[in-house]
């Protein structure tokens, strides 16, 4: 089992649909959670970072996490065809004086205009 | 400001084949670290380098060497290409202290091995 899971899609939604996009993972050491956005042929950038539990919003994009249930989300409000990507959660534990970073398999969203 | 920069982009090799995967980065980032990226797998970690002179293995080593002489250069070199290593390499970087800026990652090389 991996130690972080995500439904690789693909998820089709209308542009302005409210998109939500989640993870579980199984170890209880990951402290930070992050999400990152791949766009095709591209190297993934760092879409949002969050620590421990709670929610962090960023214009349309809001990260929660939940670690009594060991669940990650992520929200796109308003979505728009730019938003069409591979979306890819992550974990990370501190590990030797640095973290340790376990990443999904990534989720397709594809937007539709 | 050029961040994580690797060469080639795209790269065919035959099987038995060696060759070297460059990465630079001009953040002056300590840790830097390969991934290999496949359909269903996602990304998995070769090998790490947490400063000049120290790397480690990750998930995925073997069939991959690495060395890190300066802090901006990080090469993978395949010592004997296999079908089973064509992949999409990334390699990242980032600080070991502000992890809030999480990984930058470089564009990637596509490598296909016949």
């Amino acid at each position: 089992q991996k130690e972080v899971e995500q439904d690789p899609g693909p998820l089709s939604v209308p542009e302005g649909a409210i998109v939500s996009l989640n993870c579980t993972y199984s170890n209880s050491a990951f402290q930070y959670f992050m999400w990152y956005r791949q766009y095709s042929r591209k190297g993934p950038e760092l879409l949002m970072y969050t620590y421990s539990s709670g929610n962090k919003e960023d214009g349309r994009f809001t990260a929660q996490v939940d670690k009594s249930s060991k669940y990650i989300s992520l929200f796109i409000r308003d979505s728009q065809p730019s938003d069409s990507a591979t979306y890819l959660c992550a974990s990370s534990s501190n590990s030797g004086g640095y973290q340790k970073v376990t990443f999904g398999t990534g989720t397709k969203l594809q937007v539709i205009p | 400001n050029a961040g994580v920069t690797q060469t080639p982009k795209f790269q065919v090799l035959k099987t038995g084949q060696s060759m070297t995967l460059q990465c630079a980065q001009d953040m002056n980032h300590e840790y830097m670290s390969w991934y290999r990226q496949d359909p269903g797998m996602g990304l998995r970690l070769i090998h790490y380098s947490v400063g000049a002179g120290i790397t480690d293995q990750g998930e995925v080593p073997n069939g991959y060497n690495v060395s890190r002489s300066t802090t901006e250069d990080f090469p993978l070199r395949l010592l004997s290409a296999a079908p089973s290593q064509t992949s999409v390499y990334f390699c990242a970087s980032s600080t070991l202290t502000s992890q809030e800026y999480g990984y930058t990652f470089g564009s990637g090389t596509r490598l296909t091995v016949v």
